[in-house]
């Protein structure tokens, strides 16, 4: 089964900025839209972003999301140690017919 | 206010099956499909299947085609996931969510999933 690729880990002090990548292909990322998911371990997923670029009520506009081709990105400005956490894309695969997910991204406030 | 509530953790035998439940409270269940996923030991996500609203259709991810069995009890509130024929690589924390999907030309397509369960714990060793 294949998956999206995110980079495992990114970093960064209190207050700034963070993009999280997320790469598909065109069966994916490139005709569906991505949602992004914030996870503690022991915790429930959280729903941080959907239709691509939609916040859920009650999630901050510190959080965004966007798409370019077979690509998408989470950005997380304002960082705060709240944020410490794993974070996950995932979208639908019309040629494998199954959700594809990314392999998380730890992000870490320094 | 919405919650999944998952059922407690399991340890089995390679071999055995195990069932998750997952009763759902605060919506109306059968207007939502269920999806689950699993998480192995320092693995990402894995796409397990779903069920659709209204008719709980169910869709499986190749994987686990023959050896998962996912249901739904409109009069209870709850999904459950059966997995038969484990294997010591099935040992991984069970996930199940609401999902959120649009409807078209008589099916219905998944579009994401916003409310999640906080896992089930089931490990498989001899």
């Amino acid at each position: 089964q294949s998956s999206l690729t995110q980079p495992p880990s990114v970093s960064a002090a209190p207050g700034q900025t963070v993009s999280i990548s997320c790469s598909g292909g065109s069966s994916n990322i490139g005709i569906n839209s991505v949602s992004w998911y914030q996870h503690l371990p022991g915790t429930a997923p959280k729903l941080l972003i959907f239709d691509t670029d939609k916040r859920p009520s009650g999630i901050p506009d510190r959080f965004s999301g966007s798409k370019s081709g077979t690509s998408a990105t989470l950005g997380i400005t304002g960082l705060q140690t709240g944020d410490e956490a794993d974070y996950y894309c995932a979208t639908w695969d019309i040629r494998l017919s199954i959700v594809l997910f990314g392999g998380g991204t730890k992000v870490t406030v320094l | 206010q919405v919650q999944l509530e998952q059922s407690g953790g399991d340890v089995r035998k390679p071999g055995a099956s195990v069932k998750v439940s997952c009763k759902a409270s605060g919506y109306t269940f059968s207007n939502y499909g269920i999806a689950w996923v699993r998480r192995a030991p320092g693995q990402g996500p894995e796409w397990m299947g779903w069920s659709s609203p209204y008719n709980f259709n169910t869709y499986y991810a190749q994987n686990f085609q023959g050896r998962v069995t996912m249901t739904a009890d409109t009069s209870t509130s709850t999904a459950s996931m059966e997995l038969r024929s484990l294997r010591s690589d099935d040992t991984a924390v069970y996930y199940c969510a609401r999902v959120q999907s649009n409807y078209l030309h008589g099916t219905y397509y998944f579009s994401y999933m916003d409310v999640w369960g906080k896992g089930t714990s089931v490990t498989v060793s001899s």
